[in-house]
């Protein structure tokens, strides 16, 4: 069965504290992985797709990394608009559903 | 341009009542999603939609649940008899083909009183 491990649950930093949020994952022929932002009452909105280990994606304060077990989404020097859910979600080959990660709550303090 | 959209974004109703959830997707989009995010637990597939057809419908909890897509555009999730545990947020999404970046839905709050 394919298993997504977010980590941690949740992290504080302060303003400008760069930190990473791990994503772990488990399944039987990756096509790609999903990087989500998930604002309260929203639904998640697209950050970035890793299809292959040792690619890197980046977007703004942010940048996606993707090993064979795991992918790293790194915060460099965030602000308090950063503050959000983070989703991570894998879709393996033959099969177009997602299957996500219970996500990190990220709140930077100001 | 107009992203997916859902309604109601709200929904209270009573346990044995049924409802209409309904997605619109994004223009040209030909693959649609169904996904369910409970109250601390992720987001969880339902049903998968290429065109009308729906080949992979391996997330529905139980036959109380059903889903139509018509026209290759608007879509409907239907719950029949809620219960309490329906309770949830149901999150739409598009993609341009199948195995493509999905899009999702602001998603509809549902409550089962």
């Amino acid at each position: 069965e394919d298993q997504v491990t977010q980590s941690p649950e949740a992290l504080r930093l302060q303003e400008g504290e760069s930190s990473s949020l791990n994503c772990s994952y488990t399944v039987s022929g990756l096509r790609g992985l999903f990087w989500y932002r998930q604002d309260p009452g929203k639904g998640p909105e697209f950050l970035f797709t890793l299809y292959s280990a040792g690619e890197e994606k980046e977007k703004e304060r942010l940048k996606a990394t993707l090993t064979k077990k795991e992918s790293f989404l790194h915060i460099t020097a965030p602000k308090p608009e950063d503050s959000a859910t983070y989703l991570c979600a894998v879709q393996v080959r033959g099969n177009e559903k997602l299957t996500f990660g219970t996500g990190t709550r990220l709140t930077i303090i100001p | 341009g107009a992203g997916v959209s859902q309604s109601p974004s709200n929904k209270v109703t009573e346990k044995g009542k049924d409802v209409e959830l309904r997605c619109d997707p994004i223009s040209g989009h030909t693959a649609l999603y169904w996904y369910r995010q409970s109250l601390g637990q992720g987001l969880e597939f339902l049903i998968y939609f290429q065109g009308n057809s729906a080949p992979d419908k391996s997330g529905l909890p139980s036959d109380r649940f059903s889903a139509e897509r018509t026209g290759g555009s608007v879509s409907t999730l239907t719950i029949q008899r809620t219960q309490q545990e329906d309770s949830a947020v149901y999150l739409c999404a598009s993609s341009l083909w199948g195995g493509e970046t999905q899009y999702f839905g602001p998603g509809t709050r549902l409550l089962v009183l």
